[in-house]
């Protein structure tokens, strides 16, 4: 059973471009998560997805961001026109149920230059 | 919402002694408390959880307590060896969901 599988590992982009990183939870997992995580710091939730639904995304900015969980394929996390701000080491989660343990993925590592 | 409070920032223990990392939340509605192990450059792993029903649990040299009236809980590392150097995160979770709020870290060292 493969763990959460996220690619790309390391991305790169110039300003004003458009990131995808996708994530592949754990076979049987219907819960993924997506958490953001600045340089030093910890991890700050970004969104809560079931499949085919967003349950919150209480974490993630009005702007520029957003995520969906198709029926078939993974879980993408898109940020359109990225600033510099936006770089940072993006983590995805996944878990079987609710309230039950989460297992994370390696990350996307999004670079903005 | 939910506030996690991690303490200390940095820990420097010797090998072989304990090391002991605190944290408080806020959301009196939260019951699901994990503790996360992360390697420079890589995943959160998760080391050990507990949730609201049991006040202790322990897994060979790592424990967790858990006090609910005063919304803190505690992880303990004893006869720390050199490979427990590592950042690690607690967290809580909130509402039913395995959403998790996360403390700042504690970048704990244990020197030879």
């Amino acid at each position: 059973n493969a763990g959460v599988m996220q690619n790309p590992r390391h991305l790169v982009r110039r300003r004003g471009q458009e990131a995808r990183l996708r994530c592949s939870p754990m076979k049987g997992h219907s819960h993924v998560y997506w958490y953001r995580q600045l340089p030093e710091e910890g991890l700050k939730f970004m969104v809560y997805l079931q499949k085919e639904n967003i349950i919150d995304e209480s974490g993630m900015p009005k702007e520029r961001f957003s995520a969906e969980f198709p029926k078939e394929g993974p879980s993408i996390l898109r940020i359109q026109q990225v600033v510099r701000g936006d770089s940072a080491a993006y983590f995805c989660a996944s878990s079987p149920g609710e309230l039950t343990e989460a297992f994370f993925g390696q990350g996307t590592r999004l670079t903005v230059v | 919402g939910e506030n996690v409070e991690q303490h200390p920032s940095t820990l420097s223990v010797q090998e072989g002694d304990s090391a002991v990392i605190k944290c408080t939340y806020s959301d009196s509605a939260s019951n699901y408390f994990p503790w996360y192990k992360q390697e420079l450059g890589k995943r959160p792993q998760l080391i050990i959880d507990i949730r609201s029903n049991v006040g202790e649990k322990k897994d060979q040299r790592i424990a967790v307590t858990l006090n609910k009236t005063a919304k803190h809980f505690s992880l303990h590392i004893t006869e720390t060896q050199p490979e427990d150097s590592a950042v690690y995160f607690c967290a809580a979770n909130t509402g039913t969901a395995s959403k998790l709020t996360f403390g700042t870290g504690t970048r704990l060292q244990v020197t030879l």
